[in-house]
């Protein structure tokens, strides 16, 4: 089955500074990235997805690049703030599309 | 339209309680999906169901059964609980892209 490592686990980062979290994923097959975003207590939810025909996606100040020969895929968040403080996961879904598979998690903490 | 939605939200058993974690889902989604969430571990998926009738073990499926009732609901059983089975437990479903996930439930087993 799939794969799905991702770095780093903690990250700090001053407000306004960026932030770069990355996965790797191991089979060539999967075709949809997507980022969840997880505040404490909460539940995962979509910020961000990427599909296997594209090699970048931008929404505001959040970023997704996939590089599919080296099988890995970053997310980026520009301009941090406070509230972008949260655990981030990176996903990979096979070409079944019937199962996602998660990475461990990136616990990101913004200082104001 | 309340997306994905879960009871218990909160459950404490003592080892070897049975209990069934209900999943309802009003996005007429095909795919359901059922995970844990332990620290430092990520979701690991547990069982899924591409659609109704049809069910499928996931990464960690020892000690849980699971139904699919009809195309909303899908529920996970705990035969006999094991304190290793504490964890939170998250629904989700899914149609072509974007999986949506219920509040969760934290489990403790004592």
């Amino acid at each position: 089955g799939e794969n799905v490592e991702q770095h780093p686990s903690t990250l700090s980062v001053q407000e306004g500074d960026s932030a770069v979290i990355k996965c790797t994923y191991s089979d060539s097959a999967s075709n949809y990235f997507p980022w969840y975003k997880q505040e404490l207590g909460k539940r995962p939810q979509l910020i961000i997805d990427i599909r296997s025909n594209v090699g970048e996606k931008k929404d505001q100040r959040i970023a997704v690049t996939l590089n599919k020969t080296a099988k890995h895929f970053s997310l980026h968040i520009t301009e941090t703030q406070p509230e972008d403080s949260a655990v981030y996961f990176c996903a990979a879904r096979g070409l079944t599309g019937n199962q996602f598979y998660f990475g461990t998690g990136t616990s990101l903490t913004v200082i104001p | 339209n309340a997306g994905v939605t879960q009871t218990p939200k909160f459950q404490v058993l003592k080892t070897g309680q049975s209990m069934t974690l209900q999943c309802a889902q009003d996005m007429n989604h095909n795919s359901m999906y059922w995970y844990r969430q332990d620290p430092g571990m990520g979701l690991r998926l547990i069982y899924y169901s591409a659609s109704e009738g049809t069910t499928d073990k996931g990464e960690v499926p020892n000690g849980y059964n699971v139904s699919r009732l009809n195309k909303r609901e899908f529920s996970l059983r705990l035969e006999s609980a094991a304190p290793s089975q504490t964890s939170v437990y998250f629904c989700a479903s899914s149609e072509v892209g974007e999986q949506f996930f219920g509040p969760g439930t934290r489990l403790t087993v004592l």
